[in-house]
């Protein structure tokens, strides 16, 4: 079946831009993870929703990171006014069953490239 | 705090076994392990669940030690296809992990 893919897998922006990240999870999948990923590291956890449901933006950098997942299902996640330490590939994740089962996988999209320039 | 993996990296010929370790400095609830290509998404290997239970693939081994909060992945016979950046997550309560830097394992004919 289909898994989880993003849009778009790179992306450009100038300083200053705003950006607009999306993910598809794998449908029916109730918990959807954003990540960030600076080179040669692993990913690091940004924010977390249960369906529509954001139970946890701990990790945000700023608050010009924005994220969203209106319907339950797509998610996207929004950079305003970009800057350069912005950089890095944004990974959306999701799994099946929600917050109290850290024993079900996450199933990684390809991730987005974002480099602010 | 993220885990700490080890080695960082390891070179192997085909055939040959290696361990790669990760360990936390709090309490676990399930570990979890990943490997991903250059430029690929993480793909799911294994997770070890505290008090035993694993879920995985049929050739990837591992092990979870909880009181000294430390997993070991082992690859054995290992194929070329083996090759990419190994990440263990550690999860303490919800399914929120956090991913060692991760550890670069590549190898060779």
């Amino acid at each position: 079946g289909a898994g989880v893919s993003q849009s778009p897998r790179y992306k450009v922006a100038k300083r200053g831009q705003d950006v607009a990240l999306r993910c598809d999870p794998i449908s029916g999948h109730v918990s959807l993870f954003w990540y960030q990923q600076a080179l040669g590291q692993g990913p690091e956890f940004l924010t977390y929703f249960q369906n529509e449901a954001q139970l946890d933006k701990s990790g945000l950098p700023s608050d010009r990171f924005f994220a969203e997942r209106p319907e339950g299902s797509v998610s996207t996640l929004k950079i305003q006014r970009t800057q350069q330490e912005d950089s890095a590939v944004y990974l959306c994740a999701s799994s099946q069953l929600g917050g109290t089962f850290p024993s079900y996988e996450q199933y990684f999209g390809p991730g987005t490239r974002l480099t602010v320039t | 705090q993220q885990p700490v993996q080890s080695p960082q990296a390891v070179i192997l010929r085909e055939g040959e076994d290696a361990v790669i370790n990760c360990s936390s400095s709090k309490a676990l609830y399930s570990v979890h392990w990943y490997r991903q290509k250059h430029g690929e998404a993480p793909i799911f290997l294994m997770i070890l669940l505290k008090g035993g239970e694993q879920k995985g693939h049929d050739k990837i081994s591992a092990s979870f030690n909880e009181k000294k909060q430390q997993s070991s992945l082992y690859l054995t016979a290992s194929q070329l296809s083996y090759s990419g950046t190994y990440f263990c997550g550690t999860a303490d309560s919800w399914g929120k992990l956090q991913f060692g830097a991760g550890t670069q394992v590549v190898v060779t004919p």
